[in-house]
């Protein structure tokens, strides 16, 4: 089952704008992880957020941890053609290695 | 470093026959991890290993799918006998056992005809 459910399913930006994505999970985690996919390729890595952390920066990216809410916000500050892809978030629990994904987010960028 | 490698990118077979994907991981990894990705159920993991041994299995769908670590540097998903609703895009992903960033492979796009 999925852990994570991202929202939304899809966004349509204009090159220059900020994306906004959303997760939200169900049970008590270790971290956070958001991965982004192109399209025909495998993910990658983008940030890590830990249970015990709030906010996290990596260049554009800017990742929120609620953990009250049980939710995630992933911000792409000033958007390129080139950040669209599918992006999902990937939880870890308890002391198992594995990371259960979201359904992931369609972030398309208009040049 | 080259990345996770799997190997074949695309895999076209017919239904019953068996099918066999490999990956080879990141030097140094010690955990790999084989997931499945269909439009209907997202990304699924099926099987990881943590030092070439097998610890988690539940994600395996059934008797068909097996997975073997033979070795640190490389891994085997067969699928004995195919079937159509196999069809899906396979990726395979290593770390550091101690660590939490994984790193993928390419995928193998399979298609069960």
């Amino acid at each position: 089952s999925q852990q994570g459910e991202e929202d939304p399913q899809a966004l349509s930006i204009q090159e220059g704008e900020n994306a906004t994505m959303n997760c939200s999970y169900k049970t008590s985690i270790n971290n956070l992880q958001w991965y982004r996919q192109n399209s025909g390729r495998g993910l990658v890595h983008l940030i890590l957020i830990r249970s015990n952390e709030r906010e996290k920066h990596s260049g554009r990216l800017r990742v929120t941890l609620d953990t009250s809410k049980k939710s995630s916000s992933l911000l792409i500050t000033a958007s390129r053609a080139a950040d669209t892809a599918s992006y999902f978030c990937a939880t870890e629990s308890g002391s198992a290695r594995q990371l259960t994904f979201g359904s992931g987010t369609q972030l398309t960028v208009l040049p | 470093d080259a990345g996770v490698i799997q190997s074949p990118r695309h895999e076209v077979t017919e239904m019953g026959q068996e099918v066999t994907l490999r990956c080879k991981p990141i030097s140094g990894h010690n955990s790999l991890f084989w997931y499945r990705q269909t439009m209907m159920r997202g990304l699924e993991l099926l099987i990881y290993f943590n030092n070439n041994v097998p610890i988690d299995d539940s994600g395996m769908p059934e008797d068909r799918f097996s997975a073997k670590m033979p070795n640190a540097s490389f891994s085997t998903l067969k699928i004995q006998p195919s079937e159509p609703r196999d069809s899906a895009v396979y990726f395979c992903a290593s770390n550091l056992g101690n660590t939490d960033t994984q790193y993928f492979g390419p995928g193998t796009r399979l298609t069960v005809l």
